[in-house]
């Protein structure tokens, strides 16, 4: 089974809309817990941290959900420019080896 | 910029010849990761280092690939006797102690 899983899309919405992503992760000792963004033929970026209660900022909020080992990101009122693919990352813990794992990320276009 | 940097950002060569990427990391940060990343595709893992330590070698890795960060500081990533299938974009992360990476630009490989 693989650390980190995310449905790939795409997921082709209206400017405006609302659209939510999940990622799943195996570990239950994950210890915390990113969103990246990454445009075509581009770096990832670190979009947020995804927190125990819950993080906002903006139109853009995290939640983390232990009991169901899943993390989500919400995105409202969808603009052109958040076109892209979302990564999650999930810090499994431990020392002295990669403790990092991404999902394959999930690509969103917003079409006007 | 302060940022992770990556050179060459492109490079085109023939198969079997060897290429050499380097990564200059965020100074501060003592952790740094290789990746590998294909269209469609998250980031494979490749390597980690803390400092100068190399700590783990992802299986992907065959003996073509090396790194080294021989003074804790920027790294090199070589590979010998590409192979077309070595086409892709190779990405470095430096990690600080609030546990987010920051990526470079890439440095995409193409083997003809």
């Amino acid at each position: 089974r693989k650390e980190v899983e995310q449905d790939p899309g795409p997921f082709n919405v209206p400017e405006g809309a609302t659209v939510a992503f999940n990622c799943t992760y195996s570990n239950s000792a994950s210890q915390s817990f990113f969103w990246y963004r990454q445009d075509c033929r581009k770096e990832p970026k670190l979009l947020m941290s995804v927190y125990s209660s819950g993080n906002e900022d903006g139109r853009f909020t995290a939640q983390l959900n232990r009991a169901s080992q899943y993390i989500s990101l919400l995105i409202r009122d969808s603009k052109l420019s958040d076109s892209a693919t979302y990564l999650c990352v999930v810090n499994v813990g431990g020392t002295g080896a990669n403790n990092l794992f991404f999902g394959t990320g999930t690509r969103l276009t917003v079409i006007p | 910029d302060t940022g992770v940097s990556q050179n060459p950002r492109h490079k085109i060569t023939k198969r079997g010849q060897n290429v050499t990427f380097r990564c200059d990391p965020i100074s501060e940060h003592n952790r740094l990761y290789w990746y590998r990343q294909t269209l469609g595709q998250g980031p494979e893992f490749l390597t980690y280092f803390q400092n100068e330590a190399q700590l783990e070698k992802s299986r992907l890795l065959s003996d073509r690939f090396s790194a080294e960060r021989p003074k804790g500081s920027f790294s090199t990533l070589e590979i010998q006797r590409t192979e077309q299938g070595d086409s892709a974009m190779y990405l470095c992360a430096s990690r600080g102690f609030t546990g987010e990476l920051f990526f470079g630009e890439g440095s995409r490989l193409t083997v003809l």
